[in-house]
């Protein structure tokens, strides 16, 4: 599993909260990311990180924002959680520079009420 | 835009017969196509990958057939088994897009025994 921690694993949060999630690594790779997964759209990444303070937006980063001030946690943050957010959260991490051989933690299940 | 689609979104095979699951794909500049394979429950694992200028290549059970003339990716599983039931998905990093894949909406094989 690449020595890959999520957390929570699940989470029940009302509309306009904030939320964190949580993904921690313990072998010191430099790519991380964050993925939602939702029915019919695969996996969409939303931020990702090639370093320490060094982040760049996915393809689904509105609404979410990131911070990575050590090398082993990535942080994703929902600053006013909405119902279009519920989904399952998945942070990857790249093991060498080949960024497409990524190994994923094992998820975090977000319901926005 | 760019995008990664599959053909089926179900595929039943018995045990012990061989399984093809197919992706399209419309980012003809893409460098890499990757499959990864998804059990209920758990984050992605990386399955097998092949580099845009390949037309085939080979793991342990797996094979993968890249045809860019109809931009075309396809994967192979041999003698299937219980274990392979999962969703699989496409995924491409196209080139120049870095760290930043693309997946496929996923494929569920079910092994039937």
């Amino acid at each position: 599993d690449a020595g890959i921690t999520q957390s929570p694993r699940h989470k029940v949060t009302e509309t306009g909260t904030p939320v964190t999630l949580r993904c921690h690594q313990t072998e010191n790779h430099r790519y991380m990311y964050w993925y939602r997964q939702d029915p019919g759209h695969g996996l969409r990444l939303i931020h990702y990180s090639y370093g320490v303070k060094d982040t760049d937006k996915g393809e689904v980063s509105d609404g979410y924002s990131v911070s990575r001030s050590k090398t082993e946690d990535f942080l994703l943050t929902l600053e006013s959680a909405t119902s279009s957010q519920t989904s399952v959260y998945f942070c990857a991490i790249s093991v060498t520079s080949g960024n497409h051989e990524q190994y994923f933690g094992p998820g975090t299940r977000l319901t926005v009420t | 835009g760019e995008s990664v689609g599959l053909h089926l979104p179900t595929l039943s095979v018995q045990e012990g017969d061989n399984s093809i699951i197919n992706c399209a794909y419309s980012n003809s500049a893409s460098d890499y196509f990757i499959w990864y394979k998804q059990e209920s429950g758990k984050g992605p694992q990386f399955i097998i990958d092949i580099r845009s200028n390949m037309d085939k290549r080979q793991g342990q059970r797996v094979t993968v057939l890249l045809n860019k003339t109809v931009k075309h990716l396809s994967l192979q599983i041999a003698a299937t088994q219980p274990g392979d039931s999962a969703v699989y998905f496409c995924a491409e990093t196209p080139t120049g897009g870095g760290n930043k894949l693309t997946f496929g909406t996923g494929t569920q094989l079910k092994v039937e025994l």
